[in-house]
């Protein structure tokens, strides 16, 4: 079973400050998503990571994936107070049998931007 | 618009009740899931399906209950035999399983046992 994990699970940070999350995952995989969730509300669907060396970037948000260490990296850049929210990694096993279609998740991480 | 739509929005139980919890996608999408969130914790995998009329146990399927009659719709109960159904609960779709697993969620379903 594919297991992923996030640290930190809680960041607090002070606005302008930068940070990375990052997101550990046990079994090789190409797929990787982040997602955000605020308080009481749904996910939503930030960045879809396709392949090694993967890179996109929303504002201040930057998502990377590197395939061969298993690892994806969410970068916060001068951090807002808008960017409080519970950040969540997802990777599939892509098209390998049983598993087929089904997302792994993280615990997720609790980001706290203070003034 | 497209989308998906999960009722109702709070939902109460009480003891011994079997609940269900609606999931409706616009989307054309062929694959639908179910997942459980507890608080401070990722969400749990409690049934997908890939197409109609097919459906697969995530991890903790034990007390839940899915059908997939039609592409658009794919309702969980909640049985009595889940022991602990007090949670917040997901639904969402994705194109196909086959290719990108990006998944499309719905505004989700506090349940609360009292």
């Amino acid at each position: 079973e594919l297991k992923v994990e996030q640290n930190p699970l809680f960041l607090s940070m002070q606005e302008g400050k930068n940070y990375t999350i990052y997101c550990n995952y046990s079994t090789t995989s190409d797929r990787l998503y982040w997602y955000r969730q605020d308080p009481g509300k749904s996910l939503e669907s930030l960045f879809v990571l396709l392949s090694n060396g993967a890179v996109k970037q929303e504002g201040r948000l930057m998502a990377s994936l590197d395939t061969k260490a298993r690892l994806s990296t969410l970068h916060i850049t001068a951090a807002v107070h808008d960017l409080s929210a519970t950040y969540f990694c997802a990777v599939d096993m892509g098209n390998r049998g049983s598993t087929l279609g089904r997302l792994y998740f993280g615990r997720g991480t609790q980001l706290t931007v203070w003034p | 618009d497209g989308g998906i739509t999960q009722s109702p929005k709070y939902l109460f139980r009480k003891e011994g009740q079997n609940v269900t919890l609606s999931c409706e996608q616009n989307l054309n999408h062929d694959a639908m899931y179910w997942y459980r969130q507890d608080p401070g914790q990722g969400l749990r995998l409690i049934y997908y399906s890939q197409i109609v009329n097919d459906f697969q146990k995530g991890d903790i399927a034990e007390g839940y209950s899915v059908s997939r009659e039609k592409k658009e719709s794919f309702p969980l109960t909640v049985t009595s035999a889940q022991k602990n159904p007090t949670a917040f609960y997901l639904c969402a779709s994705s194109i196909t399983a086959a290719l990108i697993t990006e998944a499309f969620f719905g505004q989700g379903t506090r349940l609360t046992v009292v």
